[in-house]
């Protein structure tokens, strides 16, 4: 079974630095997707962004990019410029593209301002 | 502009009482899914469905029953509500060329 590992339960950011929210993954797979959630006091979790194995090219999203090393089963986030808005539980997530979503146990981050 | 529909947001049950929490999708997409996220944990799959008609069990399916009669809709029914069936509830959509799903605002269900 696949397991998805977050290893920083907190990480706190002065606002308009950058952060970097760590994640490792276990699979025997070579084809699948990785995302990162938010999940704000809301509740509501939110596609930050999706990185497909396959494309060697790291994701990015505005202010989100990934660091996606295959080899070493990692995925990390980086947030640049950091925002009050940006303040959430944080999840990292696998699908081998199948029917199953895997979470990690999530992070939370702080921005002070 | 919908997406994904859960309801209630709040629930509040007594052991053994039954209770379905609904979830409505006006993306048609074909796969949907019910997760619980428990406190401090991300979400654990529960049921899952690949179209009407089809569903199949995820990570932790026990004392959960689910059914698909349309495309739309997939409601989760607990049979006789359990403490340990505290949690919060998710309903997703995946939307399938790109492998994205989509959440509801979640179910906050409490057993007394």
């Amino acid at each position: 079974a696949q397991t998805v590992t977050q290893s920083q339960p907190e990480m706190s950011v002065q606002e308009a630095e950058t952060v970097t929210l760590s994640c490792t993954y276990d699979t025997s797979e070579s084809d699948y997707y990785l995302f990162w959630y938010k999940q704000p006091p809301s509740r509501q979790m939110i596609l930050v962004i999706r990185q497909e194995a396959y494309k060697q090219q790291n994701a990015t999203e505005n202010r989100f990019s990934v660091n996606f090393q295959k080899a070493a089963k990692s995925f990390s986030l980086k947030i640049s410029d950091s925002q009050l808005g940006d303040a959430a539980m944080y999840f990292c997530a696998y699908n081998n593209a199948g029917n199953m979503l895997t979470f990690g146990g999530g992070t939370r981050l702080m921005v002070k301002p | 502009n919908a997406g994904v529909t859960q309801t209630p947001k709040f629930q509040v049950l007594k052991t053994g009482q039954s209770m379905t929490l609904q979830c409505a999708q006006d993306m048609n997409h074909e796969y949907m899914s019910w997760y619980r996220q428990d406190p401090g944990m991300g979400l654990r799959l529960i049921h899952y469905s690949v179209g009407a008609g089809i569903t199949d069990q995820g990570e932790v399916p026990n004392g959960y029953n689910v059914s698909r009669s349309t495309t739309e809709d997939f409601p989760l029914r607990l049979l006789s509500a359990a403490p340990s069936q505290t949690s919060v509830y998710f309903c997703a959509s995946r939307e399938g060329p790109k492998n994205i799903q989509y959440f509801g605002a979640g179910t906050r269900l409490s057993v007394l």
